[in-house]
């Protein structure tokens, strides 16, 4: 399989506690994007990276997120102190100039904050 | 500001039936739009997309949108409905506001195909 994947595809936690997800993506890409999208709700931009260097940041990001992609390969995401406003899918996506730009999308992780 | 309207929650339509899904842009530069679909639990997946050229696109599982600039609309369509249709559709517009090729998406409209 040579699309976007993600890990963990579910994730449960307690508020308060530390999460983790990671994001593949397809190996020519050097583009990279995660996005937020909560029940009933179209996705959210919520950070981007063009090879190593995160280029932009949402509002949405607060200081309790931060998003890493050592090497300009994978990507990681890590919410600090997390609060039940958090529980959402997020969505990893990537793309590339010499493809057109288009984004294709991992399966996304699913957060449950109880 | 770039932003685009889905003014259907939700569209209900029989099979072999031709179905078509709304949509509206708002843009301050050239408009490049996009539809994507959504299974459950699964993540989004490209369908197709406009950047320039002939005002109807062709895409994947042969779907199809309009694009219209005159009434600033992008609509997809299929000519024949299959139950394996039936999912969430969200059309969504490249932010021109931002240094990155981030896109803004609609609300999502949910598409029902009946046998």
């Amino acid at each position: 399989d040579t699309g976007v994947s993600q890990d963990p595809r579910h994730k449960i936690t307690k508020r308060g506690q530390n999460v983790t997800f990671r994001c593949d993506p397809i190996s020519e890409h050097n583009r990279l994007y995660w996005y937020r999208q909560t029940l009933g709700q179209g996705p959210e931009f919520l950070t981007y990276f063009q090879n190593e260097a995160q280029l932009e940041k949402s509002r949405l990001l607060s200081d309790r997120f931060s998003a890493e992609r050592p090497k300009g390969s994978f990507s990681t995401l890590e919410i600090q102190r997390t609060e039940q406003g958090d529980s959402a899918m997020y969505l990893c996506a990537s793309s590339s100039l010499a493809g057109g730009d288009t984004q294709y999308f991992g399966p996304g992780t699913r957060l449950t904050v109880l | 500001a770039q932003s685009v309207a889905q003014p259907e929650d939700q569209v209900n339509v029989a099979e072999g039936n031709p179905l078509t899904v709304k949509c509206t842009y708002s843009v301050s530069g050239n408009p490049y739009l996009f539809w994507y679909v959504q299974y459950p639990n699964r993540g989004l997946q490209f369908l197709l997309k406009y950047i320039t050229g002939d005002n109807l696109v062709k895409g994947s599982y042969g779907f199809e949108a309009e694009f219209n600039k005159s009434q600033t609309s992008f609509h997809l369509k299929k000519p024949s409905a299959l139950v394996s249709d039936s999912a969430l559709y969200f059309c969504a517009v490249r932010d021109w506001g931002s240094s990155a090729s981030k896109i803004i998406f609609g609300s999502g409209t949910r598409l029902s195909i009946r046998p």
